[in-house]
Parts: C-alpha cells; sequence; structure tokens
C-alpha cells in the first residue's frame, strides 16, 4: 500500500477536465515537502509533468496544473485529449520514512 | 541533449548481486549540481526510489533497501553505477536512472529508457 493515496482511474471524454488527487499525511504531503507529478506512456519511462507543487517543465502544455493544499494536492487536466490516456503517479518527500514516495498511480482513460 | 541509458545484467540469481550502469551523454555528470537517481518499477506498480548521489557525493537509499544498495559514480567516464546485494524475486523490476533537479532534488525531469532485470534460478 503506497504512503500516497491516489484514485486508481478516472475518466473523461476528450476536451473535458479531469483532476487526480493525491492524499497524504502529516509526514509528507503536509510538510514543506514538494509534489510532483509524472505520465507514463505504456512501455516507456515516468515523464515529469509537474513539479514543485505547480511549475511545468519546457515542453509541457498548460493544460496540465498542479495544485498543493494540507495533506493534499491535485493535478488538473483541462481541454483532455486523447494522447493523454496514461498513468500518473504523484510524489513527495516523506520526513518520517525518509524517502522520496510515490503514490500507487492513476490510470486516465480518455472515452 | 542529455541522455541517459541503462544496461547490466538482466537475469540474476537469487541471492546474487546486480550491477547496472547509467551511461550519460550529451553533458556532464559533474556540471550543474544535480542529484542522480535509481528508481525501480516492479511490474504492475507504482515507481519506487532506490537512491540517490549528489554533487557532493552524498547519498541517500530507500531504508527498505539501505543495507543492500550501493550507488556510485566514475565523473570521469561520466557514468553512474547501482550495486544490489542479495538479490531476491521481489527485486524483479525495471530499475530506471534519472537526474534530479537542482533546486528539488527528487523532480526527475531526465529519465534513461530502463532496463528490465529479472531475479530467477
Amino acid at each position: 500500500q503506497s504512503v500516497l493515496t491516489q484514485p486508481p482511474s478516472v475518466s473523461g471524454a476528450p476536451g473535458q477536465t479531469v483532476t487526480i488527487s493525491c492524499t497524504g499525511t502529516s509526514s509528507n504531503i503536509g510538510t514543506r515537502s514538494d509534489v510532483h507529478w509524472y505520465q507514463q506512456l505504456p512501455g516507456t519511462a515516468p515523464k515529469l509533468l509537474i513539479y514543485g507543487n505547480n511549475n511545468r517543465p519546457s515542453g509541457v502544455p498548460d493544460r496540465f496544473s498542479g495544485s498543493k493544499s494540507g495533506t493534499s494536492a491535485s493535478l488538473t487536466i483541462t481541454g483532455l485529449q486523447p494522447e493523454d490516456e496514461a498513468d500518473y503517479y504523484c510524489q513527495s518527500h516523506d520526513w518520517n520514512l525518509r524517502v522520496g514516495v510515490f503514490g500507487g498511480g492513476t490510470t486516465l482513460t480518455v472515452l | 541533449q542529455l541522455q541517459l541509458q541503462e544496461s547490466g545484467s538482466g537475469l540474476v540469481r537469487p541471492s546474487q548481486t546486480l550491477f547496472l550502469t547509467c551511461t550519460v551523454s550529451g553533458g556532464s555528470i559533474t556540471s550543474g549540481g544535480y542529484s542522480w537517481n535509481w528508481i525501480r518499477q516492479r511490474p504492475g506498480m507504482a515507481p519506487e526510489g532506490v537512491g540517490s548521489i549528489f554533487d557532493t557525493g552524498a547519498t541517500t537509499y530507500n531504508p527498505s533497501l539501505k543495507s543492500r544498495v550501493n550507488i556510485s559514480v566514475d565523473r570521469s567516464k561520466n557514468q553512474l553505477f547501482l550495486q544490489v546485494t542479495s538479490m531476491t524475486a521481489a527485486d524483479t523490476a525495471v530499475y530506471y536512472c534519472a537526474r534530479g533537479m537542482t533546486l528539488t532534488p527528487l523532480a526527475f525531469d531526465i529519465w534513461g529508457h530502463g532496463t528490465m532485470v529479472s531475479v530467477s534460478s
């Protein structure tokens, strides 16, 4: 069981907006630890999508945005496109475990 | 453009030691104050951090693996290394190397393609 909790799956139609939640605790997201988000297409390495809670690396469309509040974080994808169908993972540092931890992952299906 | 490429033993016998190499091209492993990391992903599961090495030479390891893991670099060859001892079937995974960003070392912005490691007799 992952330290960071994500819904196993979400879905949306093209053009719609979806939000993926990442729930942590007072030892990880609830601290000063940043939250990062990754997108993983089948058979490929994860790709950094959001870093430092709400920053996009160069080349990531502004349809992707992140936020953090309290012990939770969210990834929002607007204007869903078929190529957004992938697994999404949140990541943060856990001060009790003294290690970076990933969420269990959310599979996004574009209907 | 910076690229990372993992290589090493794809099949390891139980109780033996895994050796992996990550070759960095298109840039120097010593520049920029980045962290260099190993992450693994067991079949059907989320990624899991194995450990990191920083520009100071300091290392951190996942506590669940700490006693079995060693990460090092050869700056002259621009290579990162991973050694995991006493391998078991639970260590079967795709192993990735990745660069961590300068101000947010846990944000891995460049990844290798990964190498599948199976533990079996």
